[in-house]
């Protein structure tokens, strides 16, 4: 079975820019979580979808939004791009929205803002 | 600030050694934690996890204990392994927090051979 896959896995924007990342679940998963990864404050939820729902927002500002289609996958947009945003933007999926389902980890989408 | 933490950032180990990962937490009502262990490039694999009404868990190599009295959390591998080699993390859920984990700040773990 294929696991979680994002697209794109690097990106380069500037300051201002927004940008939108995607996220493929392990196919029959229908929760999908975001994380960002930094070296300063580690992995930080951002938020969780099921079908189609936003269920739980992590402590970041509007300028980070998501959604999720029919068919699982999501997306993450970040508007108004800050030097601050710089990181490693993580997807999870896991079958159901049990805390105890297994989240698999896609490999990340490594996002620099310039 | 986070409600996970971690005692040791670093960790080094020869290998065929036991190796020992430990990680405090701040909030009693947690009831679910995780292991996970991330891999250079790679996203975080979950290894093991335990549920508050547990005091310990096994799984191949790998062992986690739960001390709610300290609120403390270990990771234990046996006989490590150059391939074990990597940043791991514990994970807490807030009881009614609805899938929203938490994680701490992650300790490297190098397995010298």
């Amino acid at each position: 079975k294929a696991g979680v896959t994002q697209t794109p896995r690097y990106l380069i924007k500037t300051r201002g820019q927004q940008v939108t990342l995607s996220c493929s679940p392990i196919s029959g998963h229908r929760s999908v979580s975001w994380y960002q990864q930094t070296p300063g404050q580690g992995l930080q939820f951002l938020f969780e979808y099921f079908s189609e729902t936003q269920r739980n927002k992590g402590n970041f500002p509007g300028r980070f939004s998501g959604r999720q289609f029919s068919n699982s996958r999501s997306e993450m947009n970040v508007s108004t791009l800050e030097l601050g945003d710089s990181a490693l933007y993580l997807c999870a999926s896991s079958l159901s929205q049990v805390i105890t389902d297994t989240q698999y980890f896609g490999p990340g989408t490594r996002l620099t803002v310039l | 600030g986070e409600s996970v933490g971690l005692h040791l950032p670093t960790l080094s180990v020869q290998e065929g050694d036991n190796s020992i990962i430990n990680c405090a937490y701040s909030n009693s009502a947690s009831d679910y934690f995780i292991w996970y262990k991330q891999e250079s490039g790679k996203g975080p694999q979950f290894i093991i996890d335990i549920r508050s009404n547990m005091d310990k868990r096994q799984g191949q190599r790998v062992t986690v204990l739960l001390n709610k009295t300290v609120k403390h959390l270990s990771l234990q591998i046996a006989a490590t392994q150059p391939g074990d080699s990597a940043v791991y993390f514990c994970a807490e859920n807030l009881a009614g927090s609805n899938y929203k984990l938490t994680f701490g700040k992650g300790t490297l773990l190098t397995v010298n051979p």
